[in-house]
């Protein structure tokens, strides 16, 4: 079955460091790929998407992604962490192009540290 | 712009007990979804519908019904609550790309 694998259901980084999450796909074929953000009691936020084109992509807060077919990747990262990103951030992949499901890893909790 | 609106923010059923949860979107998306969302779980696909009079099981469809009678609403049926059903529930639209999602109905089942 199709499936989205994040590594490590909680990071803890310290307030400026580097923010690694990863994400890891099942498919051979690209898929369009998304990160959420979710903070406390609110709803899915978009972060960024990969969709076709440059695989490096950019999205809002300073974060980024690159697309890694290679690998079936598609890491998030940020070089500098910010108390204000703590949060949970979902993976999330949709097969089949426009005409596919939605597909969420189960999320890695985002700890910052003054 | 309203997005995707889900109603009501939070409810408490007794078992048994039965209730819909609604969900409108005004992006004119033809893809739908609700999902559920447990501690540690992720997201899980409840049903979806890819346009108004279509729809279909998600990975975790039992115990739950939908309808799409509209392209604006679809709403998701609890017949018989369980307390296996207390979850937070997120309703979603999506056009051709990224789904946008709603601000989730807090369920809890007792």
């Amino acid at each position: 079955a199709q499936s989205v694998t994040q590594l490590g259901s909680h990071v803890s980084v310290s307030e400026g460091a580097l923010v690694l999450l990863r994400c890891n796909y099942s498919s051979s074929v690209p898929p369009y790929l998304f990160w959420y953000v979710q903070y406390p009691n609110q709803g899915l936020q978009l972060l960024l998407k990969y969709t076709t084109g440059a695989t490096l992509v950019k999205g809002i807060n300073g974060f980024e992604a690159e697309f890694k077919k290679s690998e079936t990747s598609f890491h998030l990262t940020k070089p500098s962490a910010h108390m204000s990103d703590a949060a949970e951030y979902f993976c999330a992949v949709r097969y089949g192009g426009s005409q596919g499901n939605l597909i969420f890893g189960k999320g890695t909790k985002l700890s910052v540290k003054p | 712009n309203a997005g995707v609106t889900q109603t009501p923010k939070f409810r408490i059923l007794k078992i048994g007990q039965s209730m819909t949860l609604q969900c409108a979107q005004d992006m004119n998306h033809n893809y739908m979804y609700w999902y559920r969302q447990d501690p540690g779980m992720g997201l899980k696909l409840i049903y979806y519908s890819v346009g108004a009079g279509i729809t279909d099981k998600g990975e975790v469809p039992n115990g739950y019904n939908v309808s799409r009678s509209t392209t604006e609403d679809f709403p998701l049926r609890l017949e018989l609550a369980a307390p296996s059903q207390t979850s937070v529930y997120f309703c979603a639209s999506s056009g051709q790309e990224q789904a946008f999602f709603g601000q989730g109905t807090r369920l809890t089942v007792v």
